[in-house]
């Protein structure tokens, strides 16, 4: 079942550049789409999500993007700081109150 | 913030033992759930709860698998019989309502361990 596909495992960037964290679908039901962020041993903690009729959300320095023609969304964090370094979740969540989590990318920002 | 508990949060069993996994949801949320992740995989879904009862389960969770609200504050998760591949961490999680887009809450998780 492979409905939420985050295809980088990991990704790399300097302190203040910007990460972009991809993440693409096949389910055309899903009506939102979460980012979450998990640090080890910890649960997932919401980030941002945004509407399936929306093609972009911002909250301070997380901006999510959707493009519906594409099945493809994409969080960018701008400026990285090093606290942003965690394992990012992409997840659909349509027809149901379930969500469907990627595999995860994770993000490491280096001083 | 108000936050999901769980306890405990690690616990190791032997295999064929029954296991209870407890959970203290957000206290005026209504949806509550249960997800799994096994090591190095993505978190699962298991089963959503609303109204004292199961509203939608996975495959994962078959007849192994319970849930219940014994009390105002608490839910729980049993798996009567544990097998070893049922070794993950375990998450409850809670949402106010059930509409798509209501942001659902996890809590840090329960690590099981079959041996």
């Amino acid at each position: 079942d492979q409905q939420v596909k985050q295809n980088s495992p990991s990704l790399s960037v300097q302190e203040g550049r910007i990460s972009i964290l991809n993440c693409d679908y096949t389910n055309s039901m899903f009506d939102y789409f979460l980012w979450y962020k998990k640090y080890p041993a910890e649960g997932p903690t919401f980030l941002i999500s945004i509407s399936s009729i929306k093609d972009k959300n911002e909250d301070g320095r997380f901006t999510v993007f959707l493009n519906k023609s594409a099945k493809h969304l994409s969080l960018h964090i701008v400026p990285s700081q090093p606290g942003d370094s965690a394992v990012y979740f992409c997840a659909g969540q349509g027809g149901s109150e379930k969500l469907v989590f990627g595999k995860g990318t994770k993000l490491t920002v280096n001083p | 913030e108000p936050e999901v508990t769980q306890t405990p949060s690690h616990q190791v069993t032997q295999m064929g033992q029954e296991v209870i996994l407890r959970c203290v949801p957000i206290s005026n949320h209504l949806y509550f759930y249960w997800y799994r992740q096994i090591l190095g995989q993505k978190v699962e879904f298991l089963v959503s709860f609303y109204n004292n009862e199961i509203s939608e389960k996975s495959e994962i969770f078959d007849d192994q698998f319970s849930v219940e609200r014994p009390d105002g504050s608490n839910f729980t998760l049993k798996i009567r019989s544990t097998k070893l591949e049922d070794s993950a961490m375990y998450f409850c999680a809670s949402s106010v309502g059930r509409v798509a887009g209501n942001t659902i809450y996890f809590g840090e998780g329960s690590w099981l361990t079959v041996v």
